[in-house]
């Protein structure tokens, strides 16, 4: 299995302002993965962190407001930007590896 | 419209009773299902799969029955501990679109009381 480590786990941020949330896996992996966790949500995914490339992303959420890095095989950061309260969720890193997803702690971000 | 449905958002049981977890589908092109178990300030973890070609998967107390011809499947657990109250996501992928992110349902609650 994979263990994914997030940073930070929390963070309380003005609006207007950005925030990268990096993620580290413990073994290299094909697929990694960022979603969203808002109150009494489900866990929505945000984009697929291509490594190389650009990051696909899902409808809802564009690369201006969400951009995404991997720079390799076990490393990716997603940016909040210009943030607003409607921002404030539960932040996860995934990682698939066969059939199989592996998740970070998350990162717990409130706007204000 | 969502892909993964678990209806209940929360359940209660008592130590020791059987808990059931339901969770609905209407893709009919998910071949593979698994549950995860997500403790607050916590990542969601593995608990369990089950791949379209069975009908039951069994690990300790957990079992996962999967109804294809109702696009169905539940978690089972028995028997239920305090440790077990959490909240448990459904979730299920295509194999057709290999290397995509699981499709996750909005979660159930449990809560085992001593």
């Amino acid at each position: 299995s994979a263990v994914i480590s997030q940073k930070p786990s929390r963070d309380i941020c003005q609006r207007g302002t950005s925030l990268t949330i990096q993620c580290q896996v413990d073994s290299q992996v094909t697929m990694m993965f960022w979603y969203r966790q808002q109150p009494g949500q489900s866990l929505t995914l945000i984009a697929t962190a291509n490594q190389g490339s650009e990051a696909t992303y899902e409808s809802g959420f564009v690369i201006d407001k969400f951009p995404i890095s991997r720079p390799n095989l076990t490393f990716s950061t997603l940016t909040v930007s210009n943030m607003s309260p409607e921002d404030s969720s539960i932040y996860l890193c995934s990682a698939r590896d066969n059939e199989k997803q592996y998740f970070g702690p998350g990162t717990r971000l409130t706007v204000t | 419209d969502q892909q993964v449905k678990q209806n209940s958002p929360s359940l209660s049981v008592q130590e020791g009773r059987i808990s059931i977890l339901n969770c609905d589908y209407t893709n009919s092109m998910f071949d593979y299902f698994l549950w995860y178990k997500k403790y607050p300030a916590e990542g969601p973890t593995f608990l369990i799969s089950i791949s379209s070609i069975k009908d039951k998967n069994e690990d300790g107390r957990f079992t996962v029955f999967l109804n294809k011809s109702a696009k169905h499947l539940s978690l089972h657990i028995v028997p239920s501990q305090p440790g077990d109250s959490a909240v448990y996501f459904c979730a299920a992928s295509d194999a057709n679109q290999a290397g995509t992110a699981l499709i996750f349902g909005k979660g159930t609650t449990l809560s085992v009381s001593s």
